[in-house]
Parts: C-alpha cells; sequence; structure tokens
C-alpha cells in the first residue's frame, strides 16, 4: 500500500533545543495530519494542514504542509520534557472514499532534562 | 463529555479463539476504522465504515471482521485465522463535511491491546 517516509525514526535531545521532523510521499495529499502518542494510549491530534504551503502553529508546534503537496515537516521549539513521545503524520490522498489515511512509521522523541 | 471508548484496555487470548474488541464513540461522527499498531511501524488500516450496514476492508482486513449496526459502535473482531493477532488495536472515528469523500481530520480511542497466549 502506500507509505510515507517519515525521519528521523528517534531523536534524544536536550531540553530546551528545538526539534525538527519530516515526512515525504511519492503521492500527493490533500491533507496532512500530525499526531502524538504517549504510551500505552491513543494518538492526539496535534496540527491538521489543508493547504499546500499552510503554515501552521499550535503553542511551541509548527507545520507546514509543502508546496509540491508531497511532504509536511513539524517543528517544536524550546523542548520541554512532556514532549516525549511518538509523532506520527498521515497524510489524506486526494478524493479518497472514506477519509482513508496513510501513516508514517513515526518519530520517537526522548527529551533529557 | 464526548469522545471515543475502547474496551477491554488489555485483552488476554488463548490461540484459536475468536475476540471481540468494542468500540463506542458519542461524537454523532459517520465514519468509524481499525487499526493496527505493531512496535517501530505506522498505524495499518484494517477495516472502516462511512455509514450504518456498511463498511469495507483496509489494507490488512485478513482474519478480522467486523460489523456497523448503529453509527456509534463498530466492534471488531479477531478470527482464529489472524495468524500474528498480537498488537496495539485502535479505533478512530471522523465526521463528514459533504459527501462521501469529504472528512474531518480522525479522532482516535485510548486502545486495547491484545496479547495471545
Amino acid at each position: 500500500g502506500q507509505q510515507l517516509n517519515q525521519s528521523p525514526q528517534s531523536m534524544f535531545i536536550q531540553e530546551g533545543e528545538d526539534v525538527s521532523m519530516n515526512c515525504t510521499s511519492s503521492s500527493i495529499f490533500n491533507t496532512w495530519l500530525w499526531y502524538k502518542q504517549e504510551p500505552g494510549e491513543g494518538p492526539v491530534l496535534l496540527i491538521a494542514l489543508y493547504k499546500a504551503g499552510e503554515l501552521t502553529s499550535n503553542g511551541r508546534l509548527t507545520a507546514q504542509f509543502g508546496i509540491t503537496r508531497k511532504d509536511s515537516f513539524l517543528n517544536i521549539s524550546a523542548s520541554i520534557p512532556s514532549d516525549v513521545g511518538i509523532y506520527f503524520c498521515a497524510g489524506q490522498l486526494v478524493r479518497e472514499y472514506g477519509n482513508k489515511l496513510v501513516f508514517g512509521a513515526g518519530t520517537i522523541l526522548r527529551v533529557k532534562s | 463529555d464526548g469522545g471515543i471508548t475502547q474496551s477491554p484496555k488489555y485483552l488476554f487470548r488463548k490461540e484459536g479463539q475468536n475476540v471481540t474488541l468494542s468500540c463506542e464513540q458519542n461524537l454523532n461522527h459517520d465514519a468509524m476504522y481499525w487499526y493496527r499498531q505493531d512496535p517501530g511501524q505506522g498505524l495499518r488500516l484494517i477495516y472502516y465504515s462511512q455509514i450504518v450496514n456498511d463498511f469495507q476492508k483496509g489494507d490488512i482486513a485478513e482474519g478480522y471482521s467486523v460489523s456497523r449496526e448503529k453509527k456509534e459502535s463498530f466492534p471488531l473482531t479477531v478470527t482464529s485465522a489472524q495468524k500474528n493477532p498480537t498488537a496495539f488495536y485502535l479505533c478512530a472515528s471522523s465526521s463528514r463535511t459533504g459527501d462521501l469523500f469529504s472528512y474531518n481530520e480522525q479522532f482516535f480511542g485510548p486502545g486495547t491491546r491484545l496479547t495471545v497466549l
């Protein structure tokens, strides 16, 4: 099936540092979503992007929908210990029946305080 | 409060047994989804449903079955035909904004961890 390439696979950073992760695909998407998952829980939606070139912020989080509609990035500024978790990107294919999403494999974020 | 509930949180099953995972939502969402999550992998779609009494196979439907008799409920049965059922199972739902191609973002339940002994 369709796949998203998400990188990096994991990050171990110092508290206060900025974080950047991205997803790329060979397919064009009409929506990009970024989720965060904590251990043993379901993913929680962080940011939704609907237009190519769109740049959206949610507190310390900033995400962009790539101009080509084949990529997206998520930045986290001034990381804190509660940022720990797995971050997933997800793309919705153009005119896909039922809003099917394609997920990246996730970026594991660890923060050292 | 509106949300998605999944039960049980942890489930143990002996090989050869069928088991049903519950998913209920009170968000009045039209569409519901079941995903499987394995370590180091993204979520993979098992089944999805846009309306009551209709559902479609996802990418890994073999060994699973679903029903959608009520809008708020979408139970998943893991059958004995599923060769490697130990995984974390996630249910999600989304609302429709227009036609069957137009939906809002998906919201997830807390998950059920199934272990086959």
